[in-house]
């Protein structure tokens, strides 16, 4: 079984650009998170989804933060104007909420902002 | 607020010595707890997790953990470190909220 894949896996952009990152759940998996880790800080949720619908968006850091899920199957996270501050590593988690509590990780996408 | 703490930032060992790594958490109920490992260039891996029932949970690699009610406590510990063990090691804990709460995890250098 595939485990979660991100898509790129690193990526670095100019300030006020405009990034999109990919998430594939494991297959099956109604629920899918986003997390991100600046640098030096901790893990931080940003948001929730079961199935396409948001369950909880309070982890996202501002409007510039876009995060899609059509069709309940892969995920996307755009971010538009970049700043600095965006930089660091983003993760997607996925879980079967019937069959786990465990959330699967992906390897992550390393965002840079110049 | 719901937090994680993990004090030990950086801890270096040599191979073949014991490790522990602490992690406390604050609120007063008992939450889910899990420790992930993240090694270089690689995704966050479950290590073990606690739910309910015995308090010494065994992992992966030969890791354990307890947890201690009293102290809000969940340590993670191995008898014996080796050299493929360095990595980033990260506490995690859940409450009713479905969201992971991390704390800023420990990063693990071992010496041959």
């Amino acid at each position: 079984e595939a485990g979660v894949t991100q898509f790129p896996s690193h990526s670095v952009i100019e300030k006020g650009q405009t990034v999109t990152l990919r998430c594939d759940p494991i297959s099956g998996h109604d629920n899918l998170y986003w997390y991100r880790r600046v640098m030096g800080k901790e893990i931080k949720f940003l948001l929730h989804f079961v199935k396409e619908s948001k369950q909880d968006e309070s982890g996202m850091p501002n409007n510039r933060f876009l995060a899609e899920r059509t069709g309940g199957t892969y995920s996307t996270l755009k971010v538009q104007p970049a700043e600095l501050e965006d930089s660091g590593v983003y993760f997607c988690a996925s879980r079967n909420r019937l069959a786990t509590d465990t959330q699967y990780f992906g390897p992550g996408t390393r965002l840079t902002v110049l | 607020a719901q937090s994680v703490t993990q004090p030990d930032i950086h801890i270096t060992v040599s191979e073949g010595a014991s490790l522990e790594l602490r992690c406390n958490y604050s609120y007063g109920a008992t939450p889910y707890l899990f420790w992930y490992v993240q090694s270089p260039g690689q995704g966050l891996q479950l290590l073990l997790k606690y739910f309910s029932g015995d308090t010494l949970v065994q992992g992966i690699k030969g890791f354990e953990a307890e947890f201690k009610r009293s102290q809000s406590s969940f340590n993670l510990r191995k008898p014996s470190v080796h050299w493929s063990d360095a990595a980033e090691y990260f506490c995690a804990v859940e409450f009713d909220t479905d969201k992971l709460i991390f704390g800023t995890g420990t990063r693990l250098q071992v010496f041959p």
